[in-house]
């Protein structure tokens, strides 16, 4: 099982800065099959970005995922009020498909 | 406009049987996998299974084998997830979502339901 690792925990930013969150993961993602969501709280979670860094429809371009084989980030090039949230990554190139356990993205 | 539709919160005791659902809209339910995901309180995402419901052809998580029933009625465009004896550890909200599918077996969620909030308590 590939286990991932997301870093930091929590980040506390401002709005307008520019976010950086990693997901390490214990053995290569084949094909560079990961994938990142975001949950804002009492909501589901919301397709960002697919095979490590297409975006979703309707998912603004400043978020950016970038990164192959063990290490990938998910870049906010400037922050907006409606961006702190929780973000998971998902690997799906290999079985089982397994989560991060989330990085929290807080108000500063 | 694709639409997931659950059925509401559900309070129940240990020992209980249970079966929520998921209902598909806005697209060719029988050609697309859905997904049920479970996400304990406080706690992140697991992926618990998928199934097609053109053929009812399921694949479960390992660590939801024999835990729980996913099925599907094409007829009424509904996917669901069945408990036969809850215990107070599947306490938790769970998620039903069409899935983006690979060759290689692997698949990532593009619409999410709104979620069903299971509470197991005695």
């Amino acid at each position: 099982e590939i286990v991932l690792t997301q870093s930091p925990g929590t980040l506390s930013l401002s709005p307008g800065e520019r976010a950086t969150l990693s997901c390490r993961a214990s053995q290569s993602v084949s094909s560079r099959y990961l994938a990142w969501y975001q949950q804002k709280p009492g909501q589901a979670p919301r397709l960002l970005i697919y095979g490590a860094s297409s975006r979703a429809t309707g998912i603004p371009d400043r978020f950016s995922g970038s990164g192959s084989g063990t290490d990938f980030t998910l870049t906010i090039s400037r922050l907006e009020p409606e961006d702190f949230a929780v973000y998971y990554c998902q690997q799906y190139g290999s079985s089982p498909i397994t989560f991060g356990q989330g990085t929290r993205l807080e108000i500063k | 406009e694709v639409q997931l539709v659950q059925s509401g919160a559900e309070v129940k005791k240990p020992g209980e049987s249970l079966k929520i659902s998921c209902k598909g809209s806005g697209y060719s339910f029988t050609t697309y996998w859905i997904g049920w995901v479970r996400q304990m309180p406080g706690k992140g995402l697991e992926w618990m299974g998928i199934i097609y419901p053109g053929d009812s052809d399921t694949r479960y998580s390992p660590s939801f084998q024999g835990q729980v029933t996913i099925s599907a009625d094409k007829s009424i465009s509904t996917a669901y997830l069945q408990w036969s004896t809850l215990k107070a550890s599947d306490t938790a909200m769970y998620y039903c979502a069409r899935v983006v599918t690979y060759d290689s077996g692997g698949y990532y969620a593009l619409y999410w339901g709104q979620g069903t909030l299971v509470t197991v308590s005695s």
